[in-house]
């Protein structure tokens, strides 16, 4: 059944730093979708990608779907303490989650 | 609109007793999904129904796991008997019925077997 490998597991940022997580999946999937889970918290939808080469933004989040919509990954500027969390990818009609990257900031 | 309500928020229980756990979707929402988060694990899909049809339940650990979705407006999660490798954060998700509509998780129940 269709894989989705997240890394890293963890990143520790230094707060105004930037970081990238990355997704890959062992099948190509049809969308993409990321959510971010706060500590103690539940997972919140962020995005949605589908076409393939696919780029989309949110403020200091960028988003892409790669040309073979196999692999995906989520670019953060300047990261603030807000941050905070566990950032997952999720693909296929029955959203097969991966581990997820946890992301901590130092000030 | 008041979000996919999961009950009760935490469950304390002692290896070999019942648990049941329970969620509410979000009104219209066709889709039902329950996973199950561990440290070791992350987030694991257990079992979801589309139309209160269960399509797939090959997430489910073992025969000690049941779900039920008897109406469009609850689901059950049940856990017979419970053993402490079972102690987890459950989510329960809901849907509308497009593949590329978004989950909305409920806040979770945090499961501790001792």
């Amino acid at each position: 059944g269709q894989q989705v490998m997240q890394i890293p597991q963890y990143q520790h940022v230094q707060e105004g730093e930037d970081f990238t997580t990355y997704c890959n999946s062992s099948t190509t999937l049809s969308n993409i979708q990321w959510y971010k889970q706060r500590p103690g918290g539940h997972p919140v939808f962020l995005i949605q990608l589908v076409k393939s080469g696919e780029v989309k933004k949110q403020k200091r989040l960028t988003f892409q779907f790669g040309e073979a919509k196999k692999n995906s990954s989520l670019h953060i500027t300047a990261t603030q303490t807000t941050d905070v969390g566990t950032y997952f990818c999720a693909g296929d009609y029955k959203l097969s989650f991966g581990a997820g990257t946890t992301v901590t900031v130092r000030a | 609109d008041a979000g996919v309500i999961q009950s009760p928020r935490h469950e304390v229980t002692e290896m070999g007793q019942e648990v049941t756990l329970r969620c509410k979707p979000i009104s219209g929402h066709n889709s039902l999904f329950w996973y199950r988060q561990t440290m070791m694990r992350g987030l694991e899909l257990l079992i979801y129904f589309n139309n209160n049809v269960p399509i797939d339940d090959s997430g489910m650990p073992e025969d000690r796991f049941s779900a039920k979705m008897p109406n469009a407006s609850f689901s059950t999660l049940k856990i017979q008997p419970s053993e402490p490798r079972d102690s987890a954060v459950y989510f329960c998700a809901s849907r509308p019925d497009t593949d590329n509509s978004p989950l909305h998780f409920g806040n979770g129940t945090r499961l501790t077997v001792t």
